[in-house]
């Protein structure tokens, strides 16, 4: 079955590095790919997504490509900030189905 | 994207009871989505609720405890029933819009004593 896999946490960053959270995944065929963020004690945004082969998402300056020969969605974002403190999950879906998501990676980001 | 409430946002219950969540969207969505969120972990799905149809189960859950209503296109409520505490959790649901994605729920957060 398909399956996401994201680097372990927490990830401590100070204020303005740079971030990488990687994801890989295994799935069949062409899935959509996403990556959402929870603050704490809040649900689950959609941060950005990517549907085929090389397309890049992004928003609020995170970015992630959809690398097919590398089965890959890592996320990265130039500069972080305190207020990027969250949990980023990285999910696919086939067409109309579940998300998979991976185990969720902590970000801290100190001033 | 669309707007979906939750209800209860939390409640702590006593072991042996049972709690409705509700789930409301904002307009008409085919498919709806119950996930559970384990203190600490991923999300995991439990169920999806079609309307007008009986909801589909994910391997580990069963509807005894676990039964889902979906009377109409805009809401679905999902029961946890005889409560344990390692029922507690953050209970979410979600719609699919359009393009595959799925818009979540604030999440209903249950602490079971």
């Amino acid at each position: 079955g398909d399956s996401v896999t994201q680097m372990e946490g927490p990830v401590t960053l100070s204020e303005e590095a740079f971030l990488t959270i990687n994801c890989t995944y295994t799935a069949t065929g062409y899935p959509s790919l996403f990556w959402y963020v929870q603050y704490p004690g809040e649900g689950l945004q959609l941060l950005l997504k990517a549907t085929k082969a090389d397309d890049k998402g992004s928003n609020k300056g995170f970015e992630a490509t959809y690398r097919k020969e590398t089965t890959s969605f890592h996320l990265e974002k130039g500069s972080v900030q305190v207020s990027d403190s969250a949990v980023y999950f990285c999910a696919l879906t086939h067409a109309g189905n579940m998300l998979t998501f991976g185990g969720g990676t902590r970000l801290m980001v100190k001033p | 994207s669309a707007v979906i409430s939750q209800k209860p946002s939390r409640d702590i219950c006593q072991r042996g009871t049972s709690l409705t969540i509700q789930c409301q969207v904002d307009s008409q969505v085919t498919m709806m989505f119950w996930y559970r969120q384990q203190p600490g972990q991923s999300l995991t799905l439990i169920a999806t609720a079609n309307q007008g149809s009986e909801a589909t189960y994910e391997s580990g859950f069963v509807i005894d405890k676990f039964p889902i209503s979906r009377p109409n296109l805009t809401f679905s409520t999902l029961t946890v029933s005889n409560m344990s505490p390692e029922d507690s959790s953050i209970y979410l649901c979600s719609v699919d819009l359009r393009d595959n994605e799925q818009f979540f729920g604030p999440g209903t957060r249950l602490t079971v004593l």
